[in-house]
């Protein structure tokens, strides 16, 4: 089956500008899942969906991020405006978890952002 | 709290063992992952092990649990170059929420 899909690879942008990540899960998976990675770190949940509901966003920034799930499938990440400090590879996992017994996290490959 | 704690470095040669350790706080977690991460990529879920467990086997990767020291480590037999990447240990934090906690990753080196 095919795997966590995520786009771009790479983004470079200013302070201040403002940016976006895509997400395509693995199908018929109803929780999503955005972490942030600084270099040197572990990854850190930002934002967790089931279907289009927010389970958790108790770490996420809301004064510039936002994230979006609108039709229980793909989601999208954005940051407006950016910061240095948010240069990090942002990852999305996918699961078929719906409560209860834990299911596999399944990683894409990650956005790897670079703030100026 | 919830924090997991890794040592940053490890390095070994190629066909010795290789053992990875980690400590966590949340003794209310239910389950504990090792994730392998590679340059440039997305994290691998290697194995995990339910919290009632002291111990889980799978092929050359061994997992000991010692939930009174909430210490894990994973052991790498017959460690080879393929194996060099940033190991990541996680517990699942909340019942609930499915979160997953992360240390700060092991960096494997293997030397010929």
């Amino acid at each position: 089956e095919a795997g966590v899909a995520q786009s771009p690879r790479y983004k470079i942008i200013e302070k201040r500008q403002s940016v976006a990540f895509w997400c395509n899960p693995i199908s018929g998976h109803a929780t999503l899942y955005w972490y942030q990675q600084i270099l040197g770190q572990g990854p850190k949940l930002l934002i967790q969906f089931q279907n289009n509901g927010v389970v958790d966003d108790s770490q996420l920034p809301k004064d510039r991020f936002s994230a979006e799930r609108l039709k229980g499938v793909d989601s999208t990440l954005k940051i407006q405006p950016a910061k240095l400090e948010d240069s990090a590879v942002y990852l999305c996992a996918s699961s078929s978890w719906t409560g209860g017994v834990k299911e596999t996290q399944y990683f894409g490959p990650g956005t790897r952002l670079l703030v100026l | 709290g919830e924090d997991v704690e890794q040592s940053l470095f490890l390095s070994v040669r190629e066909g010795d063992s290789s053992v990875i350790n980690c400590t966590y706080t949340d003794s209310s977690s239910t389950y504990l992952y090792w994730y392998k991460q590679e340059p440039g990529a997305g994290l691998q879920l290697l194995t995990y092990i339910f919290s009632n467990m002291d111990m889980k086997q799978d092929q050359r990767l061994t997992v000991l649990l010692n939930k009174k020291d909430k210490h894990l480590s994973l052991r790498i037999a017959d460690t080879q170059t393929g194996d060099s990447a940033i190991y990541f240990c996680a517990e699942s934090a909340s019942y609930n929420t499915d979160k997953l906690i992360f240390g700060t990753g092991t960096r494997l080196q293997v030397f010929p």
